[in-house]
């Protein structure tokens, strides 16, 4: 089975804290992501990473930044985490070629105060 | 642009019922891929079916079956006697063929009576 874990299930940070959401996912998968999801909107796309060291903005990739040093693990990055970041935060992975069904991880909630 | 529509925010069936949750895209292409995943409260989000444009046949998965009409750009989950555990949110999402983001809508949170 596919496993992508992230590192915290809760968290609550400071505004104007830098904070650090990592994924690692275990099948060998060229594709990671990171979504946000906010009731009424669904998933929306902040950025991925096809290839290590490799990243594309999604729809909203404003006030993230993000790292893919190594291809199991990818990490994104708030560098000044606000109040409009509170949300749920899902990583997911998934092969390149086929389907590529996407497997997601538990995700993160994460409270800015 | 690709654009995923779940015009049903929130839907209930009787357990042991049929429900159907409707969902629509817009594309340009003709080669892609459609999938339906399930958020149980507070759980993973995980695959439920998938469908590949280019079959004609609908894709089925014990009590989960889809029904794909390419031409109208409709693809919707049916599930068939409903369980309790079939309570969650329920994610469409579209994948065209030559690239990775996916595209999912907004949801449909779906009740099951008991």
């Amino acid at each position: 089975d596919v496993k992508v874990t992230q590192s915290s299930r809760y968290l609550v940070k400071r505004t104007g804290e830098k904070v650090f959401l990592e994924c690692v996912q275990d099948m060998d998968h060229e594709n990671m992501f990171w979504y946000r999801q906010d009731p009424g909107l669904g998933l929306r796309l902040i950025y991925f990473s096809y290839d290590v060291k490799m990243k594309e903005k999604g729809d909203i990739p404003e006030g993230y930044s993000v790292s893919r040093e190594k291809k199991e693990r990818f990490s994104l990055i708030l560098e000044s985490a606000s109040t409009n970041q509170t949300s749920m935060y899902l990583c997911a992975s998934s092969l390149w070629r086929g389907p590529g069904e996407q497997f997601f991880g538990p995700g993160t909630r994460l409270t800015v105060l | 642009a690709q654009t995923v529509t779940q015009s049903q925010p929130e839907m209930s069936v009787q357990e042991a019922e049929t429900v159907t949750l409707s969902c629509t895209y817009d594309t340009s292409e003709s080669d892609y891929y459609l999938f339906w995943y399930k958020q149980p409260p507070s759980r993973q989000m995980i695959l439920v079916i998938r469908q590949e444009a280019y079959k004609q046949q609908n894709a089925t998965e014990n009590r989960f079956s889809v029904n794909f009409q390419k031409a109208a750009k409709s693809f919707s989950l049916k599930i068939s006697d409903s369980q309790l555990g079939d309570a969650a949110m329920y994610f469409c999402a579209y994948r065209r063929n030559t690239g990775n983001q996916f595209y999912f809508g907004t949801g449909t949170s779906l009740t099951v009576i008991p």
